[in-house]
């Protein structure tokens, strides 16, 4: 059975790097098929799509977020990591991470964690 | 670019059936979507792809109250014989050109 499981501080100061990883158990995160992905969902709010990656390294981003992220994978370690810069407070946030089992739909979600930004 | 829309709220009665709708955007009217549900305080958790035909395919575990349908370019997610626990949001989701997008979510109200 595949597991996701989020880990990161909890807490950055503004103007600060927020960084997430995605630890993938259960199954191979070089999956042939698979795209392994970040959402984040503020308070209140609905889900937002940060961006994706391959085992091979191939990304995809959000155009609205793409200048502040950067997603990167280590299948050594079998485990695919985010990092966003310059974050404000309007980046707090549950951050899920999520696979993507046929490149199309999220069919397998972590169980997310929340990221709050504040001084 | 793909866009999803989806109503704010909706509500039912115990026992009954409801119908949710997602709608894709212009030219997009073949694409298959995901319907997700996301329960208080929980994670989204996939209940089925729906294709353009109608056809869907759920999730492990997921129960036969909960079935897809697919007209032109709206996609439905129907729940029979409603429970308190299906009181959630629900998420449609798909793909175009590189990015994963979802709609803006339905608040289902099980009264």
């Amino acid at each position: 059975q595949l597991q996701l499981q989020e880990s990161g501080p909890g807490l950055v100061k503004p103007s600060e790097t927020l960084s997430v990883t995605c630890a993938v158990s259960g199954g191979s995160i070089k999956s042939s098929s698979s795209y392994w992905a970040w959402v984040r969902q503020p308070p209140g709010k609905g889900l937002e799509w940060i961006g994706s990656i391959y085992h091979s390294g191939a990304t995809y981003y959000n155009p609205s977020l793409e200048n502040r992220v950067i997603i990167s994978v280590d299948t050594s370690k079998n485990q695919f990591s985010l990092k966003m810069s310059s974050v404000i407070a309007p980046d707090t946030a549950v951050y899920y991470c999520a696979d993507s089992s046929d490149g199309v739909l999220l069919d397998f979600w972590g169980q997310g964690m929340l990221v709050t930004v504040s001084s | 670019q793909v866009v999803l829309t989806q109503s704010p709220s909706a509500s039912a009665s115990p026992g009954a059936s409801v119908k949710l709708t997602c709608t894709l955007s212009s030219g997009h009217r073949f694409f298959t979507i995901a319907w997700l549900q996301q329960q208080p305080e929980k994670a989204p958790r996939f209940l089925m792809k729906l294709n353009s035909d109608g056809s869907h395919i759920r999730g492990d575990g997921i129960p036969d109250r909960f079935s897809g349908s697919s007209s032109g370019a709206e996609r439905f997610l129907t729940i029979s014989s409603l429970q308190s626990e299906d009181e959630a949001d629900y998420y449609c989701q798909t793909w175009g050109s590189g990015i994963w997008v979802f709609g803006g979510g339905t608040r289902l109200t099980v009264l």
